[in-house]
């Protein structure tokens, strides 16, 4: 079964600052997806950004961009320019590629950003 | 607006008493999941389904039934045997065989009394 570590329970940055938010992840399969959800105090999961495992380029979407290093299965989430509207939890989640295609989940990291 | 919409936000059980939690898409999604979120945990997998009339366990089904009558809809209970139901509950939709992810509904938070 595949699982999901995120080691870091909690993360603070100084507004306008770059932070990065690490994952690494376990499984046998060689085609997945990854992705990053946003869960702000209102608990909606909100989509940030998304890496297919067969795709070397890492994906950036606005002032978020991933560190994909397949071979170490490890998975982070740099956010450059720090906003206050990022302080939310942040899940790293795998997804296989077929199947259930059910996300599997790590426990999260709450960031906090200071002004 | 497409989206999916979860009721009630809260919702309170008492003891042996069957409670139904609501799931409504109108993204024309075939797949549908239930997740269940604790404090400092991620989300985990009670119960998916890919088509309607069909639905398969996940990783924590004990103690919840679903039932996938509509494509639009995937209503979860949970049972009396649930023992520990006190969480917070997510549904979820995708196109099943796409590269799309997962996306969620609002939630409901569900507690004992």
């Amino acid at each position: 079964a595949q699982t999901v570590t995120q080691s870091q329970p909690e993360m603070s940055v100084q507004e306008a600052e770059t932070v990065t938010l690490s994952c690494t992840y376990d499984t046998s399969e060689s085609d997945y997806y990854l992705f990053w959800y946003k869960q702000p105090p209102s608990r909606q999961m909100i989509l940030v950004i998304r890496q297919e495992a067969y795709k070397q380029q890492n994906a950036t979407e606005n002032r978020f961009s991933v560190n994909f290093q397949k071979a170490a299965k490890s998975f982070s989430l740099k956010i450059s320019d720090s906003q206050l509207g990022d302080a939310a939890m942040y899940f790293c989640a795998y997804r296989s590629r077929g199947g259930s295609e059910k996300l599997v989940f790590g426990k999260g990291t709450k960031l906090t950003v200071n002004p | 607006d497409g989206g999916i919409t979860q009721s009630p936000k809260y919702l309170f059980r008492k003891e042996g008493q069957n409670v139904t939690l609501s799931c409504e898409q109108n993204l024309n999604h075939d797949a549908m999941y239930w997740y269940r979120q604790d404090p400092g945990q991620g989300l985990r997998l009670i119960y998916y389904s890919q088509i309607v009339n069909d639905f398969q366990k996940g990783d924590i089904a004990e103690g919840y039934s679903v039932s996938r009558e509509k494509k639009e809809s995937f209503p979860l209970t949970v049972t009396s045997a649930q023992k520990n139901p006190t969480a917070f509950y997510l549904c979820a939709s995708s196109i099943a065989n796409s590269q799309e992810t997962q996306y969620f509904g609002p939630g409901t938070r569900l507690l004992v009394l």
